[in-house]
């Protein structure tokens, strides 16, 4: 089972709101991304999570808040987002050691209205 | 910084015929992967490519790997109208964090009848 679950599949959201994304896989991978991907863009990496551990976070404001809350889950957290946050979110996970291949789930499509 | 170039950007096939996607890399790469995403979906793990001279082959599509040359390319045999997707290579930075991908613009592939 190679599956990386995302919840939801869809939000919109008001500028002034707090919503959560949701990311589980049970792989035993213990390490967990956060990608965001515009239209017609590639992804572009927002933070990555080593054994439950912040060991990346690509400079990105601090209106998305990433927690990993065990070595299955991590959120995203969202407040105060802008419009041109809209995009789709993908979280990703592998086995810790590099070389290995990099699983993405299928996204939270996001509109920041 | 690792930069990944993909060309061409758009490729329009007809059924039958071979093409390939080239990604060529600025600097030393541990690994390249090549991902697939349809329209709307999230990225389908193709190939990951570890060392120089790497080829990977599955049903009509071949991924070779030359770290010399830093280029990697993605070969298309005998095209049919399933493989219509957008196809991303991704390097990783060398002595950086995994999942730290680094991806090309994209090319997205249409294949005629």
């Amino acid at each position: 089972d190679t599956e990386v679950t995302q919840t939801p599949k869809h939000l919109v959201m008001g500028m002034t709101n707090k919503k959560s994304l949701k990311c589980e896989q049970h792989m035993g991978h213990r390490a967990m991304y956060w990608y965001k991907q515009k239209a017609k863009k590639p992804p572009e990496l927002m933070f990555v999570y080593s054994y439950e551990k912040l060991s990346i976070n690509e400079s990105v404001p601090s209106r998305f808040s990433p927690e990993c809350p065990n070595s299955s889950l991590l959120n995203l957290h969202l407040h105060a987002l802008q419009p041109e946050d809209s995009a789709l979110y993908l979280c990703a996970s592998s086995i810790r050691t590099v070389g290995n291949t990099i699983y993405f789930g299928e996204g939270s499509w996001l509109t920041v209205v | 910084e690792l930069k990944v170039e993909q060309n061409p950007l758009f490729l329009s096939m007809q059924e039958g015929k071979n093409y390939t996607i080239y990604c060529n890399y600025s600097t030393t790469s541990d690994r390249l992967y090549w991902y697939r995403q349809d329209p709307g979906k999230s990225l389908e793990s193709l190939f990951v490519l570890l060392s120089n001279g790497a080829v990977k082959q599955e049903g009509r599509l071949m991924a070779s790997l030359d770290t010399k040359a830093r280029l990697s390319t993605l070969h298309i045999t005998a095209a049919v109208h399933d493989l219509s997707a957008t196809y991303f290579c991704a390097g990783e930075n060398y002595g950086g964090s995994q999942g730290n991908l680094i991806f090309g613009k994209g090319t997205k592939l249409s294949v005629k009848p």
